[in-house]
């Protein structure tokens, strides 16, 4: 059972409005991402930690923010939210185990 | 950069008709190339990890193999269950994060 929490699984929010996605993991990892996915296309990272208090910019550009306050919770928080932002984002955790990532349920945000 | 490229982006499959997918891939240095299964509206789910060119990995119907430029995922006598999209991954010896390809869907008909 996966031991990745995403909350909201769904979201529709009027443009402007600022919103959080939730991320927990009960697995200890000290590795956190989040991952953008549209329809059909690849994953795209946004932004990761690999500990408390750090925090980097992914390989595709996001108007989204991060913060790793505590190990166990990575939220990402838009300010502003616009129609371009509707995607489904995915949160995943992971150490340097052979499992690669375990990936939450992911959010699917739309944004009207 | 590290690249990932899968093919083919769909795949239809009567049940029972084995067939192979994809991934060629680009990496500084391989850590690992990992295999993901994605269902509709769920997060990826962990397949297998190989590490160095020659190695084999099996579960139930899948089995996955790896070379230094690609990777497949064989699929026996599939069956609809094992409908889903399909994602390979890859993560350098420098670095701790995994780039994904575009994934290839497989649907099986009963």
């Amino acid at each position: 059972e996966a031991d990745i929490y995403q909350t909201p699984r769904y979201l529709v929010i009027g443009t402007g409005k600022k919103i959080t996605l939730e991320c927990s993991q009960t697995m200890g990892h000290d590795k956190m991402y989040w991952y953008q996915q549209d329809p059909g296309m690849e994953l795209h990272l946004i932004h990761y930690s690999y500990g408390v208090n750090s925090t980097e910019k992914g390989d595709l550009s996001s108007e989204s923010t991060v913060s790793r306050i505590r190990t166990e919770h990575f939220p990402l928080t838009l300010e502003s939210a616009r129609p371009s932002h509707t995607s489904q984002y995915l949160c995943a955790s992971s150490d340097l185990g052979v499992y690669g990532y375990t990936f939450g349920s992911g959010t699917r945000l739309t944004v009207v | 950069e590290d690249q990932v490229t899968q093919s083919p982006e769909a795949l239809r499959l009567q049940e029972g008709e084995s067939s192979s997918l994809n991934c060629s891939y680009t990496v500084s240095g391989l850590r690992g190339l990992f295999w993901y299964r994605q269902d509709p509206g769920k997060g990826p789910e962990f397949l297998f990890t190989l590490y160095s060119a020659g190695e084999e990995k099996e579960k139930e119907r899948l089995k996955a193999t790896l070379t230094k430029k690609e990777s497949f995922l064989h699929i026996t006598a599939p069956k609809p269950e094992d409908s889903a999209t399909y994602l390979c991954a890859v993560q350098a010896s420098h670095d701790y994060k995994l780039s994904f390809g575009a994934g290839t869907t497989v649907t099986v008909r009963a």
